[in-house]
């Protein structure tokens, strides 16, 4: 089952803007991963925030983690077209290796 | 191109036929991962092969599905008298046990089962 839930479910801005994804989920968990999905292709990894971690930064990229609220954001800045995808959050709260994911969020980057 | 290859990348079968998947994990990954994704959804976890075990099962899974991950390297996935409620994109994935990247899971580029 998917436990957890990304918001918005869609979401359209213009090239350079900043995008803001967020997510929830229900149980404690270890880690928390963001992967992104063209259209039609394979999921590819983006980046994890453990649990520990409240903050996370990768190229354009920032991840903030709140446990005690069980949510995430995914903020990427200076948006550009190549970033229009489908963007999902996964939670391993069930074990270290059985992820759940949430139905994703639907970014598109207007030129 | 994570590294990780998925034949055929596209199937339509016939409702009632038998059709198998196969996936190619990176070479070192010892953990291979199934998930099946539909439409607007985000994927669903099928079940989780370290080596050749297969260690997890989801309920998801009925007894018309069954994977294999003989020598511990590609693994297959095979659906028996498949139904229309099979369509969808079945990934795979891969992660390694070791390393910084441990949780991290490359996937494939999926291949989607149209029954008709």
């Amino acid at each position: 089952s998917q436990q957890g839930e990304e918001d918005p479910q869609a979401l359209s801005i213009q090239e350079g803007e900043n995008a803001t994804m967020n997510c929830s989920y229900k149980t404690s968990i270890n880690n928390l991963q963001w992967y992104r999905q063209n259209s039609g292709r394979g999921l590819v990894h983006l980046i994890l925030i453990r649990s520990n971690e409240r903050e996370k930064h990768s190229g354009r990229l920032r991840v903030t983690l709140d446990t005690s609220k069980k949510s995430s954001s995914l903020l990427i800045t200076a948006s550009r077209a190549a970033d229009t995808a489908s963007y999902f959050c996964a939670t391993d709260e069930v074990s270290n290796y059985q992820l759940i994911w949430g139905a994703g969020t639907k970014l598109i980057i207007k030129p | 191109d994570t590294g990780v290859s998925q034949d055929p990348r596209h199937k339509i079968t016939k409702r009632g036929q038998n059709v198998t998947f196969r996936c190619d994990p990176i070479s070192e990954h010892n953990r291979l991962y199934w998930y099946r994704q539909t439409l607007g959804q985000g994927p669903e976890f099928l079940t989780y092969f370290q080596n050749e075990a297969q260690l997890e099962k989801s309920r998801l899974l009925s007894d018309r599905f069954s994977a294999e991950r003989p020598k511990g390297s590609f693994s297959t996935l095979e659906i028996q008298r498949t139904e229309q409620g099979d369509s969808a994109m079945y990934l795979c994935a891969s992660s390694s046990r070791l390393g910084k990247n441990l949780y991290e899971q490359y996937f494939g580029p999926g291949t989607r089962l149209t029954v008709t």
